[in-house]
C-alpha cells in the first residue's frame, strides 16, 4: 500500500490558463473522490467516481471543471481558463468498495492562480 | 443542508495537558462521525469514527462519544505530547445516499509546547 499519489503537488499558472492535476488511488480501491480545501476552510467535496463512472458532482464544480477516470484507475482533474478564486488545495481521496470504508486522501496539488 | 461546527483554533497547550475540542453538527437523520487529522505536510488521516448515538470511538488515546440528544461529537485526550501537534477535523457522512461524501468542519490547529 503506497498511499493515494497527486501530482504536482504545487502549481502556480496564471489566470486564463488551463491546468491538469493526476491522482493515483490505492490499487484496490474502487471509489474516487476529489475535495477542494480553500484557506482556513474545511475540504469541500467536488466529484466522485466509482470504478470508471462519475456519479456525483457538486454544485462547486463549475463547467470550467472536468473530472475522468477513464479506465478506474488513476483520475484526471482539469480547469479550464483558471481564475484566482480557484486558488485552493485539491485533495483526491480513495476507499474501497464498502459504504463504511474509511477514506484515504493524498497529500494534495496547490494550485495558485497568479 | 448539513453542516459541522467545530471551535476556532489555534489551541496551545503544554506537554501532558488535557485537550478537548468541540465539535456540534446539523444533519438529518443518523449521520456518521468522523474526526480527521492531518499532520504537517502530511494528507488527512482519519483518527477515529462513530457510527451510532453513543458509540464511543477510539485510536492513539483520542476519544470522541456521538452524543445525539447534543448534536456533538468532542473530541477529548487525557494528555497530549509534541507529536499531537496537527490540524483536526470534525466530519460527518449523512445516513442513507451520499454517504460517502464528507462534509468538514473548518479545522483546529492544536500546537503542543514541551
Amino acid at each position: 500500500d503506497t498511499g493515494v499519489s497527486q501530482n504536482p503537488r504545487h502549481k502556480i499558472t496564471k489566470r486564463g490558463q488551463n491546468v491538469t492535476f493526476r491522482c493515483d488511488p490505492i490499487s484496490e480501491h474502487n471509489r474516487l473522490y476529489w475535495y477542494r480545501q480553500t484557506l482556513g476552510q474545511g475540504p469541500e467535496f467536488l466529484t466522485y467516481f466509482q470504478n470508471e463512472a462519475q456519479l456525483e458532482k457538486s454544485r462547486l464544480l463549475s463547467d470550467r471543471f472536468s473530472a475522468e477516470r477513464p479506465k478506474g484507475s488513476f483520475s484526471t482533474l482539469e480547469i479550464q481558463r483558471t481564475e484566482q478564486g480557484d486558488s485552493a488545495m485539491y485533495l483526491c481521496a480513495s476507499s474501497a468498495g464498502t459504504d463504511n470504508s474509511p477514506l484515504h486522501f493524498g497529500n494534495g496539488t496547490r494550485l495558485t492562480v497568479t | 443542508g448539513d453542516s459541522v461546527t467545530q471551535m476556532e483554533g489555534p489551541v496551545t497547550l503544554s506537554e501532558e495537558a488535557f485537550l478537548t475540542i468541540n465539535c456540534t453538527y446539523t444533519a438529518t437523520g443518523y449521520p456518521s462521525l468522523f474526526w480527521y487529522v492531518q499532520y504537517p505536510g502530511e494528507g488527512l488521516q482519519l483518527l477515529l469514527k462513530a457510527t451510532k448515538a453513543d458509540d464511543k470511538g477510539s485510536n492513539k488515546g483520542f476519544e470522541a462519544t456521538y452524543r445525539k440528544e447534543t448534536t456533538s461529537f468532542h473530541l477529548e485526550k487525557g494528555s497530549v505530547q509534541v507529536s499531537d501537534s496537527a490540524v483536526y477535523f470534525c466530519a460527518l457522512t449523512r445516513s442513507g445516499g451520499s454517504n460517502y461524501k464528507l462534509t468538514f468542519g473548518k479545522g483546529t490547529l492544536l500546537t503542543v509546547n514541551p
